[in-house]
């Protein structure tokens, strides 16, 4: 089946600094890539949508400066945390959209120190 | 805006006991999902449902919808400890997806 291999599975970082978080669709093409952000014991909430090759699309609220989508081909999409704090520290999770579905990656837990 | 509810947000259950989860949403929907989440994993897909009336069964758990009530229902049938996860249903329209609050069973023996 359709898979999204999402890398790191965990990081921590200093307050300050950026990370990158990657999901590569291994065996199908991802026009669209959904980039989710899971607090402890919360639901999923969307951060952006974004479609290869064009810009993404924030959800209120979320800093696009902040949260760099880049999805440039249709394998892979990044998410950068830019100048991270401890209040970005979440869960992490992309997501493609198949064809009658959507397939998660493992999820990166981010830790801000 | 699409919005989706979910009840119960916590459900502690005995092991051999029935129960359900209720999932309502505000509008018209492509498709319903249910997934399962353990902790500090990804999501686990259970059921897609398409279409009004569509009913779908895996070993103790089946799910339902109803379109026009807009409202789908996740049954547990004789519980059992490995069932102790939280539970999520999502709606999708277009390309918009949304997930209820999850329903974080504990089934005790």
């Amino acid at each position: 089946g359709a898979v999204v291999s999402q890398h790191p599975s965990w990081v921590i970082c200093k307050s300050g600094t950026s990370v990158k978080i990657e999901c590569r669709s291994l065996d199908f093409q991802a026009t669209t890539m959904f980039w989710y952000r899971q607090f402890p014991k919360q639901s999923l909430m969307l951060m952006a949508t974004s479609n290869e090759g064009s810009k993404a699309t924030y959800e209120q609220g979320v800093e696009k400066d902040k949260f760099l989508i880049n999805h440039a081909s249709l394998t892979l999409s990044t998410l950068t945390v830019t100048s991270a704090h401890p209040e970005d520290s979440s869960f992490y999770i992309c997501s493609g959209k198949i064809d009658y579905g959507y397939t998660f990656g493992s999820g990166t837990r981010l830790t801000v120190v | 805006e699409l919005k989706v509810e979910q009840n119960p947000l916590f459900l502690s259950m005995q092991e051999g006991k029935n129960y359900t989860i209720y999932c309502n949403y505000s509008t018209t929907s492509d498709r319903l999902y249910w997934y399962r989440q353990d902790p500090g994993k990804s999501l686990e897909s259970l059921f897609v449902l398409l279409s009004n009336g569509a009913v779908k069964q895996e070993g103790r758990l089946m799910a339902s919808l109803d379109t026009k009530a807009r409202l789908s229902t996740l049954h547990i049938t004789a519980a059992v400890h490995d069932l102790s996860a939280t539970y999520f249903c999502a709606v999708a329209n277009n390309n918009d997806m949304r997930f209820g609050a999850g329903t974080r069973l504990t089934v005790k023996p």
